[in-house]
């Protein structure tokens, strides 16, 4: 069974600051998604990443996939107080584009 | 327009009932998606269609019953609802089964069962 996990599960963190979110898994994929939830809402797509050295940005937010590693990085520079959400990353455990296993989430808190 | 519409916003019933939620997309999306998300927020594939067609069934118990009258709803119905039934359900559509596209989910079903 395709195992997704996100490291650390809870983050607080100073406005200002940067700071890394790993997500492993157990199985070969070529592609990984980042999402972001917010208290009480739904979730919305931040970024796919589609191949081996894929790197995307968007403001403060920058992610990366090593599919060697089986590993994902997202990356938070600057942060500030909207940030402040839960992040999950996805991996299509067959490849078959239908359905996605999603790691475990990280709930980031930016304070003061 | 809200583009993944799910129906109803919470649901509040009793052991043993039967209930259904409703979802629709606007997007032309062939490709719809029941997630149930747990208390401890994690996230869990129950089905995906295409064209109407059931692609993944994920050891869901026979209770739960999807069904997508055409590519633009998908809706679930449960039946004999169990306390361990009591999650936020969450349906989502993209484009296309290749795994290429987001998902777009619809903004949740707080089920409980009492």
């Amino acid at each position: 069974e395709l195992k997704v996990e996100q490291n650390p599960l809870f983050l607080s963190m100073q406005e200002g600051k940067n700071y890394t979110i790993y997500c492993n898994y157990s199985t070969t994929s070529d592609r990984l998604y980042w999402y972001r939830q917010d208290p009480g809402k739904s979730l919305e797509s931040l970024f796919v990443l589609l191949s081996n050295g894929a790197v995307k940005q968007e403001g403060r937010l920058m992610a990366s996939l090593d599919t060697k590693a089986r590993l994902s990085t997202l990356h938070i520079t600057a942060a500030v107080h909207d940030l402040s959400a839960t992040y999950f990353c996805a991996v299509d455990p067959w490849g078959s584009g239908y359905a996605l296993n999603f790691g475990k989430g990280t709930s980031l808190l930016v304070t003061p | 327009d809200t583009a993944v519409s799910q129906t109803p916003k919470y649901l509040v019933t009793q052991m043993g009932n039967d209930k259904s939620i409703k979802c629709e997309q606007n997007l032309g999306h062939d490709t719809m998606y029941w997630y149930k998300q747990d208390s401890k927020k994690f996230l869990k594939i129950m089905f995906s269609y295409n064209n109407k067609e059931l692609i993944i069934n994920e050891t869901v118990p026979n209770r739960f019953s999807p069904k997508s009258p055409d590519k633009a709803h998908l809706n679930l119905h449960i039946n004999s609802l169990e306390l361990g039934d009591s999650a936020v359900y969450f349906c989502a559509s993209s484009q296309g089964g290749q795994g290429r596209e987001k998902l777009f989910f619809g903004s949740g079903t707080q089920l409980s069962v009492l």
